[in-house]
């Protein structure tokens, strides 16, 4: 069955710290994975986004792991921001899919605190 | 460039009532397009998808319906709405092509079954 599951389900971190978030997937045959950060209240915008061969990616103070051995993908943020309050959505796409091959987690909730 | 515009932002309608809710893509032809539901700290889940005019693929049976008039345009309706179509409902597109699947999402529309 093609999952995706993320942990913690719910984060608080002090401002300027460092978090990472987790993301396992079961998804076969699998095409790319993608963060997403989600405001409350607004449509999700991507972050990153990693094919197969990719085990790294960063978009600015966001960096993306992929193990596709392992199935499993972090994504770490680095001098966290205010502004970086936010649900982080892992997606998971399979290979040559429609539509309905597009897996998504349920989220991690990040709060940033002062 | 590409942008998705999705309206209403928030909606309050009464059991029993219509829905219309409307979404376009500019700056792109012959766009994949989605409508998800979110419900409150929940996944999105997929509701409708369309790979071209009058072509709408449902996912999950349900008191909505969705239709494409127009190659950027895709409306999520329903005749008599219920209570439990309360949700926070995402439109989105992807390029047309096999396997890549990256979804640009709209800014969401809030519902409110009352």
């Amino acid at each position: 069955k093609n999952q995706v599951e993320q942990s913690p389900q719910s984060l608080i971190i002090l401002e300027g710290k460092n978090c990472t978030l987790q993301c396992n997937y079961t998804v076969s045959p699998f095409s790319n994975l993608r963060w997403y950060k989600q405001d409350t209240g607004r449509g999700p915008v991507s972050l990153t986004i990693m094919t197969f061969s990719e085990n790294t990616k960063s978009n600015g103070r966001y960096t993306a792991t992929l193990d596709a051995d392992t199935k499993q993908s972090s994504l770490h943020i680095t001098a966290s921001q205010l502004s970086d309050s936010a649900s982080y959505i892992c997606v998971v796409s399979a290979r040559y899919s429609s539509a309905s091959k597009i897996i998504f987690g349920s989220g991690t909730r990040l709060s940033i605190r002062p | 460039s590409q942008t998705i515009h999705q309206w209403p932002a928030t909606l309050v309608q009464p059991v029993g009532s219509p829905l219309s809710l409307e979404c376009t893509v500019e700056g792109t032809s012959n766009p994949n397009l989605y409508w998800y539901r979110q419900a409150a700290g929940r996944g999105l889940q997929l509701l409708f998808y369309s790979v071209g005019i009058g072509q709408i693929s449902s996912e999950v049976p349900q008191n909505l319906s969705a239709s494409r008039p127009q190659d950027r345009q895709f409306i999520l309706s329903s005749k008599k709405l219920l209570l439990s179509d309360s949700g926070f409902y995402l439109c989105a597109w992807s390029i047309r092509k096999s396997g890549a699947n990256v979804l640009t999402f709209g800014a969401g529309s809030r519902l409110t079954v009352l």
